[in-house]
């Protein structure tokens, strides 16, 4: 049982470049979401996912992207790369209406972009 | 707007001392979830509270839910440098989504 898996772990972009972040899990969870994490801050949510086919804006959308063709994958591609994109990545999962209405959030390990 | 607020953002204690952690939110809300982040990793579940009067305990950390005060607690016992990390606190709001607190980053030193 992988849980959540992100890739890649590690990428360094230069500006004006693109390119794709990865996310798999394989807990058939409704819900899928991804943060980002400055350094010393706390978790800002850029889009989430109420079930395949469905996405939505979060509190710092710009610049990214995401599509979510299956429940077990939510890639979140990075258009134009910017430094202020510069973060650590991190997606997340849950099965939201579970028992008791608990939203528990299984997390990946992240991915950590630099821009330069 | 459902706000969450920690507090303190930065504690530094010693082994052996107790301390509170707390967690103020703004709306009404039933469901509270704390989570834990070591430097460089992941975060994990810690507790999930899901009523009025939760309370939940595993070795040295104890967390409670007030939901008529709006208020949760992190309570650790007899403090080890293992439990060193920072703790966020996070609440659910309507629509499965959770609002984040910024997070308290514990320091416990020999």
């Amino acid at each position: 049982n992988a849980g959540v898996t992100q890739t890649p772990k590690f990428r360094i972009l230069k500006i004006g470049q693109s390119m794709t972040l990865q996310c798999a899990q394989d807990m058939n969870h409704n819900y899928m979401y991804w943060y980002r994490q400055d350094p010393g801050m706390g978790l800002k949510l850029i889009y989430y996912s109420v079930g395949a086919g469905i996405t939505d804006k979060g509190e710092v959308p710009n610049g990214y992207n995401v599509s979510r063709s299956t429940t077990e994958d939510f890639p979140l591609r990075l258009e134009l790369a910017a430094p202020s994109q510069t973060s650590v990545y991190f997606c997340a999962s849950s099965y939201a209406g579970g028992a008791f209405g608990a939203n528990v959030l299984t997390f990946g390990a992240g991915s950590r972009l630099t821009v330069l | 707007e459902l706000k969450v607020e920690q507090n303190p953002l930065f504690l530094s204690m010693q082994e052996g001392k107790n301390y509170t952690i707390y967690c103020n939110y703004s709306t009404t809300s039933d469901r509270l979830y704390w989570y834990r982040q070591d430097p460089g990793k992941s975060l994990e579940s810690l507790f999930v509270l899901l009523s009025n009067g939760a309370v939940k305990q595993e070795g040295r950390l104890m967390a409670s839910l007030d939901t008529k005060a709006r208020l949760s607690t992190l309570h650790i016992t007899a403090a080890v440098h293992d439990l060193s990390a920072t703790y966020f606190c996070a609440v659910d709001d309507s629509n499965y989504q959770l609002i984040w607190g910024a997070g308290t980053k514990l320091i416990i030193k020999p």
